[in-house]
Formats: structure tokens, sequence, C-alpha cells
């Protein structure tokens, strides 16, 4: 089955602890990205990676790490969570970048920063 | 600057009605526009893409019309159905950029 999975799907930790939620696809996508929503505020990229190696800063950036060094993978990184960090997260794949392909999401982690 | 605009108030129909729900936008010149279905707690779910060349573009009972004068879509359910209850996100490119931005979505509400 196609999907998008994410690891884990709810994380309680504390300000300061690092912590990465884990991002996979099976669809051989080339581009992957993470998005975070909070109420009231929407959507919003945070990073986004058009192949292997190649990673670049969404529209939220700060505070955030990511990775890819396997086409499947996209892990996110929190060096050091703080409370505004609080939010629901989702990581989406697509077969490329652009707007032609649909983007595929994953069910979300719901990240407490206290 | 560019928006995404998106009816923040919730949308009540009754069911069987065709459900309208609007998405503006400024300062973006997209080639494609999609809209996407997602229920509480959950990723958002690919529904349609329009091209700009494409006026209108039908899927069962979802139609997506697309007007770059007015620089508005708008997305229509016909005979709604309570399990149509969700909240309707468009996405645009940001032009010149890789990301893809989303309205804040329209939440839409059918009831029996």
């Amino acid at each position: 089955e196609a999907q998008v999975t994410q690891n884990p799907r709810y994380l309680i930790t504390v300000t300061g602890k690092k912590l990465t939620v884990t991002c996979s696809q099976n669809m051989n996508h080339e581009y992957m990205s993470w998005y975070r929503q909070d109420p009231g505020l929407g959507l919003r990229q945070i990073y986004y990676s058009m192949n292997v190696e190649v990673t670049d800063k969404g529209d939220v950036p700060e505070g955030y790490k990511v990775s890819r060094k396997e086409k499947r993978n996209f892990p996110l990184i929190l060096e050091s969570p703080s409370p505004n960090q609080t939010s629901l997260y989702f990581c989406a794949s697509s077969l490329s970048k652009g707007q032609l392909y649909e983007q595929y999401f994953g069910p979300g982690t719901r990240l407490t920063v206290t | 600057s560019q928006k995404i605009e998106q009816n923040s108030e919730a949308l009540n129909i009754q069911e069987g009605k065709t459900a309208t729900l609007t998405c503006n936008y400024t300062n973006y010149s997209p080639a494609y526009l999609q809209w996407y279905r997602q229920d509480p707690g959950r990723g958002p779910v690919f529904l349609l893409l329009i091209r700009e060349n494409e006026k209108e573009k039908r899927k069962e009972r979802l139609k997506v019309t697309f007007d770059t004068t007015l620089k508005q879509s708008l997305f229509h359910i016909t005979a709604s159905q309570p399990a149509d209850s969700a909240t309707y996100l468009c996405a645009l490119e940001n032009s010149g950029y890789s990301t893809l931005t989303f309205g804040k979505g329209t939440m839409l509400l059918v009831s029996p």
C-alpha cells in the first residue's frame, strides 16, 4: 500500500531535549516536505527536499533541521525544542516538485513541548 | 504580499444541497491549483488539481472552477452527504519557489 508513515504519532517532551520525528514513504517520490499546522494559522511548510541530499527552507524553518540521506526517509530534527514548537506536524511526499503533483500526507505527529 | 483566502467561518448546509467553497488569492500567478480534504487530526487528502487553462474540472460529485482573472477558485460538492463534513483546503505553488502554500481551509458541516 502506497503510504507516508511518521513516528511517533504523539510525543510529549520538555524544553531543550533533542528529538527526531521520522518520515518514510514507499512510493519512490523525489519531493518530500514537512509542515506544521496550528489553529488559526493553517498548514505552513517548514522544510522541503527535492531529492537526496537536496533540502531547502520553507516558510517557518527556524528551530528545525532536516536531512535526506535516502530517498525514502526525511527526518525532522528539533535540536532544542521550545514550547512554541508545540504543534501538529505532517510529512508529505510527491512524485516531484510543483503543483502538478498531488501531495501524499502522513498521519501526523502531535508534539507537545512543556 | 501573497495571500490565499478561504472563508474562515464554517459552512453549514443540509444533506442533498450543493456546497460551494471559495479560494481567493492575491499576488500569485499559479499555473495550477489543488484542493484537499482534511478530517480532524488527520493529514490532508488530495482531491483535485486544476490547471490555469482549464476553466472547470469534475470528479464524481466534485467540481472545481478556476478563474485567473478573478484570481479565484470555487469548489462545489453536489448532493452533499454528512460524510462530506470536513475541512477543505486549497493550495498554490509560491511562484519561483518549490513550496506549496495552503489556505487555512473552510470547514463544511453537512447535516442530515
